[in-house]
């Protein structure tokens, strides 16, 4: 398809372990950001990837948090020693260039719950 | 730094009349400013924007959206509700000042009513 792809859909792993969400991005798009939203709220900023670079990390919650984009297409949210607070939604969205008016586009992101 | 505000939570209208859903922002530079729809168990859906030019900014399914600068709001609007408007709406704003990310408001839940 042509939209932003994002894999697994739902994710339901136990406390302390390691996951990994997967982001494919619209073909061309090179700005790539992560948000998580929670039940009830709006989407809250991450992280934000110009190409390969994270160019703000600014949301990331603390260190257990980590996303790499090594190619500058598909990115990865990598989540280490996973806690109950972090069961939410996790979005992804791709943009066409730097340009503040440029829209996201949003996948239909991963839930993610921690039992 | 830069904010968006949804007073309303819930709004409800019956089909066949115009809706209104608000939407107020705080940014200390040039202001873009989006809406997106939310279906259930789906992501975020692009709707329109404003970015320069004239205020009424017209986008998809027969929405719109008015920006006024003086009262920092850029509420949307559609002229008839269709039951299948039913949705999550989110406001969303970028400052130029403060980097490329987009910061969402709450969220409003619109019902329309048969």
């Amino acid at each position: 398809g042509a939209g932003v792809s994002q894999t697994p859909s739902n994710k339901v792993t136990e406390k302390g372990k390691y996951v990994e969400l997967r982001c494919d991005p619209i073909s061309g798009h090179t700005a790539l950001y992560w948000y998580r939203q929670s039940l009830g709220q709006g989407p809250e900023f991450l992280i934000y990837f110009q190409g390969t670079g994270a160019a703000d990390d600014s949301g990331l919650p603390n260190d257990r948090f980590f996303a790499v984009r090594p190619e500058g297409s598909v990115s990865t949210l990598k989540i280490q020693r996973t806690e109950r607070g972090d069961s939410a939604v996790y979005l992804c969205a791709s943009s066409l260039g730097t340009g503040t008016g440029n829209e996201a586009f949003f996948g239909q992101g991963t839930r993610l719950t921690v039992v | 730094a830069q904010s968006v505000a949804q007073p309303e939570d819930q709004v409800n209208v019956a089909e066949g009349n115009p809706l209104t859903v608000k939407c107020t922002y705080s940014v200390s530079g040039n202001p873009y400013l989006f809406w997106y729809v939310q279906y259930p168990n789906r992501g975020l859906q692009f709707l329109l924007k404003y970015i320069t030019g004239d205020n009424l900014v017209k986008g998809s399914y027969g929405f719109e959206a008015e920006f006024n600068k003086s009262q920092t709001s850029f509420h949307l609007k559609k002229p008839s509700a269709l039951v299948s408007d039913s949705a999550l709406y989110f406001c969303a704003v970028r400052d130029d000042n403060y980097g490329q990310n987009f910061v969402f408001g709450p969220g409003t839940r619109l019902s329309v009513l048969p």
